[in-house]
């Protein structure tokens, strides 16, 4: 199975500023994606990063808000911008394992903003 | 289109009690199903998966079917324990690895 770490575990920021979240993965992987799971909420995703590509947005989600970097087969990084007390959640990176259906998650990043 | 519904929570179940929570599922084609479980303070961890219609996935003596006829995905533990205690999740996988969660249903398990 991959490991998968991610910085911060948690920040506490203002309303306005932006943060960036590091997901780094012991193995090299085609597909990661970026979810957000709001207090008492389930996971929704946000975005799939391919390495040397745009990422990919889902409905409701769009770049200037949560710009994504893939500069490496083993490294993605998601920006929460001009951050608002909405976007209090937990993110999490995950990839996709090499077996069909495999699919793992990282410990998420836990962020507050006030 | 895609969607996932599950019983809401919290469950609060006595030690060596039969749990099941349920879940549905809405999905063009032939999904692959998933539980996974979220422990307090850690990530998301898969409990087990079934990819086509009747198979049963299991682990740690939770178990689940995959009803097409119902669109069911229910998990059932025959004696939970307070270890169990966790965020539960049914998925459904979409589209190339991207996955449609439901709600998450909270269980509490009392000795």
């Amino acid at each position: 199975s991959a490991v998968i770490s991610q910085k911060p575990s948690r920040d506490i920021c203002q309303r306005g500023t932006s943060l960036t979240i590091q997901c780094q993965v012991d193995s090299q992987v085609t597909m990661m994606f970026w979810y957000r799971q709001q207090p008492g909420q389930s996971l929704t995703l946000i975005a799939t990063a391919n390495q040397g590509s745009e990422a990919t947005y889902e409905s409701g989600f769009v770049i200037d808000k949560f710009p994504i970097s893939r500069p490496n087969l083993t490294f993605s990084t998601l920006t929460v911008s001009n951050m608002s007390p909405e976007d209090s959640s937990i993110y999490l990176c995950s990839l996709s394992g090499t077996r069909v259906d495999e699919q793992f998650f990282g410990p998420g990043t836990r962020l507050t903003v006030l | 289109g895609n969607s996932v519904t599950q019983m809401e929570g919290p469950v609060t179940l006595s030690e060596e009690a039969f749990l099941t929570i349920n879940c549905t599922y809405t999905a063009t084609g032939y999904p692959s199903l998933f539980w996974y479980v979220q422990y307090p303070g850690e990530g998301l961890q898969l409990l087990l998966k079934a990819t086509k219609a009747d198979d049963k996935g299991s682990n740690k003596g939770f178990e689940a079917t995959y009803r097409k006829e119902t669109t069911s995905f229910h998990l059932e533990k025959g004696s939970v324990q307070v270890s169990d205690s966790a965020v539960y999740f049914c998925a459904l996988r979409y589209n190339f690895n991207k996955f449609y969660f439901g709600s998450g249903t909270k269980l509490n398990v009392k000795p």
